[in-house]
């Protein structure tokens, strides 16, 4: 399984857009990059998923470049509610065992 | 909607007890984890299992056991509590297949208190 990296912590204030990268040097190429949100005593929760190029959806953009060694999780407008710890993983083929990593912690201050 | 049902939301156990979480899906879903959440080590998978009777080792199996009789029941076992078993546990459920797969839903939680 492809190992990432992503920042241990980031703050951020009300109204601005945040962009978290993760770093996955090593990965495969059916690899699908997903993103998960986690707020405190709950369990994680799916956001955004993509293989490459950008993908869109309500809560936040996913940014992949061609070579897919890094990914970018683009929060537009955070508030105080999108304070959570963000996880990404690199997860391919079809045995389903999702690892996840120590994810990172953000911040929204008002 | 999906639901990941945990049996307890909180739960205390002494040294030496044998306790079992269940957990229950009702979304037909083929794959079914046990995750642990510790303070400063995020989420650690215990075990995992894609079908029934059939289970995977995660990162951190030693001190644990699994069953899965039937496809929406996933139960996690600690032989013999140990207070370094005290944590959050957390059981999650997907589909099978690329890129349905990647998705998981979770259950509350369950935060367990070995003493």
């Amino acid at each position: 399984l492809a190992k990432t990296t992503q920042p241990i912590s980031m703050d951020s204030y009300e109204g601005q857009e945040v962009n978290i990268t993760c770093s996955h040097n090593n990965i495969a190429t059916n690899d699908y990059i997903t993103w998960y949100q986690q707020f405190p005593s709950q369990g994680p929760r799916f956001i955004i998923q993509g293989y490459k190029t950008k993908v869109t959806n309500e809560v936040a953009s996913l940014f992949i470049p061609a070579d897919r060694k890094s990914s970018t999780l683009s929060l537009p407008r955070v508030s105080l509610s999108d304070t959570a710890v963000y996880y990404c993983l690199v997860f391919g083929g079809n045995t389903g065992k999702l690892i996840f990593g120590q994810g990172t912690t953000l911040q929204v201050k008002p | 909607d999906v639901k990941v049902t945990q049996s307890s939301r909180y739960l205390v156990k002494r040294t030496g007890e044998k306790v079992f979480l269940e957990c229950v899906q009702d979304m037909d879903h083929e794959n079914m984890f046990w995750y642990r959440q510790d303070p400063g080590l995020g989420l650690r998978l215990i075990y995992f299992s894609y079908d029934v009777k059939m289970k995977e080792k995660g990162d951190i199996p030693e001190g644990y056991s699994v069953s899965r009789e039937k496809k929406e029941r996933f139960s996690l076992i600690l032989e013999s509590a140990s207070t370094n078993q005290t944590s959050m546990y957390l059981c999650a459920s997907s589909r099978s297949g690329v890129p349905l797969n990647t998705e998981a839903f979770f259950g509350q939680g369950t935060r367990l208190t070995v003493v």
